[in-house]
């Protein structure tokens, strides 16, 4: 079975613009959650998408969006990006709606904002 | 907030030997508890879970102790060995299971 996927793997960009990363979840996985790696923080909960429908939200601003698609794969978006932006992304897939089962994570996207 | 932390950034342990890597949480409302094991340029991988209502679970190597009452959880590698190096991340999840915290993270690093 097929992993996780995250494209694409390393993305530049400059202050003021607005990325995009892509997750594929594993085949069958409905579930889908975003998060945040920096040095130091350890990982921070985006959001968890199900059924293409937004069923968790952590504690970022509403530049942090996203959305998922009926075949389960999931975009993450950021506009404005700001320096603070720079991390590696992670999405994770699951079978359900719960953080009580295992997830899955992709390899992730690294993003620098310069 | 940092409701789940990992107070020891990094740990050395000798092949063969004990690895402790301990973790606490401030928030009582937690009741699901996950170790992830991170390798460099890949995404973490489940490495082993308990819920609230034990106190102790075993999976060959590894085992997870969770004292409710210190808040605290610790994961036990027994024999550890040099593919155990890596950077292990303990995990919280609420009885809503709407939220996941994660620890800064400890890296381990078993020496041949």
């Amino acid at each position: 079975k097929a992993g996780v996927t995250q494209t694409p793997r390393y993305l530049i960009k400059t202050r003021g613009q607005q990325v995009t990363l892509s997750c594929s979840p594993i085949s069958g996985h409905r579930s889908v959650s975003w998060y945040q790696q920096t040095p130091g923080q350890g990982l921070q909960f985006l959001f968890e998408y199900f059924s293409e429908t937004q069923r968790n939200k952590g504690n970022f601003p509403g530049r942090f969006s996203g959305r998922q698609f009926s075949n389960s794969r999931s975009e993450m978006n950021v506009s404005t990006l700001e320096l603070g932006d720079s991390a590696l992304y992670l999405c994770a897939s699951s079978l359900r709606s719960s953080f009580s089962y295992e997830q899955y994570f992709g390899p992730g996207t690294r993003l620098t904002v310069t | 907030d940092q409701q789940v932390k990992q107070n020891s950034p990094s740990l050395s342990v000798q092949e063969g030997r004990i690895s402790i890597l301990n973790c606490d949480y401030t928030n009582s409302m937690f009741d699901y508890f996950l170790w992830y094991k991170k390798y460099p340029a890949e995404g973490p991988t489940f490495l082993i879970s308990i819920s609230s209502i034990k106190d102790k679970n075993e999976d060959g190597r590894f085992t997870v102790f969770l004292n409710k009452s210190a808040k605290h959880l610790s994961l036990h590698i027994v024999p550890s060995q040099p593919g155990d190096s890596a950077v292990y991340f303990c995990a919280a999840s609420g009885r809503n299971n709407n939220d996941m915290r994660f620890g800064a993270g400890t890296r381990l690093t078993v020496k041949p």
